[in-house]
């Protein structure tokens, strides 16, 4: 099956900072979606993003889905984009969607 | 984006008894649900794909006969942990794809807030 990677693990940035998220994936797919993860669990939906780039607000996101790999850039970070960020990858229809292990970012004031 | 609930959003129980959590798509049909568990610090790991209709299809390694998966509508999923056991305490995510086969986004999908279990 598909192998979906994520780096850094971890990541600590000084409020205003910027940072660039990464997702590898080993085989063509479908679907890429970023999520975040807020400290209670819950699992806010950041981009559908297949292929191309996208922004919304301090976020914006790129897939390159001939070189397997999704790039997350988050602008001006502020503490409450701290989280797990998680890419999930779908390779069909019929497939269920991998979730890489995660980003873990803490913002500081 | 579309809306998914999960009732209850915690519950602590005694072990032996069994606990029904409910996933709904609040403002879409989804013929599609999918449950997930998630251990501390670690990822999610899909549980079971839940179809309106028919027998949901389970993961390798999860018991079908101790999470019984229930899709009796397009908006609401049940998952029922059945005989719970202190090992069976996690936090447990649903989700919903939204969009209408064909729609470019048909494969999106949606989540509930999860719910944590904890047995005793």
């Amino acid at each position: 099956g598909i192998q979906v990677e994520q780096s850094p693990p971890d990541l600590i940035l000084q409020e205003g900072a910027n940072s660039t998220l990464r997702c590898n994936f080993s085989d063509s797919v479908n679907n890429l979606q970023w999520f975040h993860q807020n400290p209670w669990g819950q699992l806010i939906n950041l981009f559908y993003i297949p292929s191309g780039t996208k922004q919304n607000g301090r976020l914006s996101a790129t897939t390159v889905a001939t070189e397997r790999y999704s790039l997350l850039y988050i602008s001006s970070s502020q503490t409450t984009d701290s989280g797990v960020y998680f890419c999930a990858v779908l390779k069909t229809s019929y497939d269920k969607v991998i979730f890489g292990p995660g980003t873990s970012l803490s913002v500081i004031p | 984006g579309a809306v998914v609930s999960q009732h209850p959003s915690w519950v602590i129980c005694k072990s032996g008894t069994s606990v029904k959590i409910e996933c709904r798509s609040l403002d879409f049909q989804a013929t599609t649900m999918f449950w997930y568990r998630q251990f501390p610090k670690q990822s999610l790991m899909l549980m079971a794909t839940s179809n309106e209709g028919s027998k949901a299809t389970y993961e390798q390694g999860v018991e079908k006969d101790k999470f019984l998966i229930n899709h009796a509508s397009l908006t609401l999923s049940t998952l029922t942990v059945t005989s719970a056991h202190p090992e069976d305490s996690s936090f447990y995510i649903c989700s919903a794809r939204g969009g209408l086969a064909g729609h470019p986004a048909y494969n999106e999908q949606f989540f509930g807030p999860g719910t944590r279990l904890t047995v005793l």
